[in-house]
């Protein structure tokens, strides 16, 4: 079956401007889970969603932020972007999360410049 | 607050050496570890996982509640091995996120 896609592989922003990521798990999968990897802080999750509920949330400002559709898609969106967003986001998707596999997308690759 | 610690950022071997990547983990309830693989090119994939107690690719992970660690180990290292491992625990639940350690980058020499 096909795998995690996300879409698109690479984008290039200007500070301030915001960005949305789109993320297709695998079917059947209903829990998706976001990720942002980074050389310093390694890979530091941003939320999970559940039939379309955000289920838990990780350190990180508001201006993150996400959402799940009926399908089990799901895109997260960056306002006002800093230098400091750069970084390769994950989304990761699971039949229900908890102790089941989580399985990876390629991420998507966000300079800010 | 959970946290997971990897304590190598390198670790360097050769074929047919054994080898151990450490990981220890600060949990206050009943944790869920992982071990993660990142070969080169290739996206995130899951290598094993404490509640099945299985092998895969020769490696084994026991979960030390009492040490609160859960050290990945390979009898005889072998070059395919070399990728970038990250272990991984998971709160599990309703309350689901996988918290990851700073990974570990294994280099296996011929």
């Amino acid at each position: 079956k096909a795998g995690v896609t996300q879409t698109p592989r690479y984008l290039i922003k200007t500070r301030g401007q915001q960005v949305t990521l789109s993320c297709s798990p695998i079917s059947g999968h209903r829990s998706v889970s976001w990720y942002q990897q980074t050389p310093g802080q390694g890979l530091q999750f941003l939320f999970e969603y559940f039939s379309e509920t955000q289920r838990n949330k990780g350190n990180f400002p508001g201006r993150f932020s996400g959402r799940q559709f009926s399908n089990s898609r799901s895109e997260m969106n960056v306002s006002t972007l800093e230098l400091g967003d750069s970084a390769l986001y994950l989304c990761a998707s699971s039949p229900s999360g908890g102790n089941t596999e989580a399985f990876f997308g390629q991420g998507t690759r966000l300079t800010v410049v | 607050a959970q946290r997971v610690t990897q304590p190598e950022k390198l670790l360097s071997v050769f074929k047919g050496a054994p080898v151990e990547l450490k990981c220890n983990y600060s949990y206050s309830g009943s944790p869920e570890l992982f071990w993660y693989v990142q070969y080169s090119r290739q996206r995130l994939q899951l290598l094993l996982r404490h509640i099945s107690r299985e092998s895969i690719k020769g490696f084994t992970a026991d979960l030390n509640k009492g040490e609160t660690s859960f050290h990945l180990k390979k009898p005889f290292a072998q070059e395919e091995d070399s990728a970038m491992y990250y272990c991984a625990l998971s709160s599990g639940g309703s309350n689901y996120k996988l918290t990851f350690g700073k990974g570990t980058l294994l280099t296996v020499n011929p």
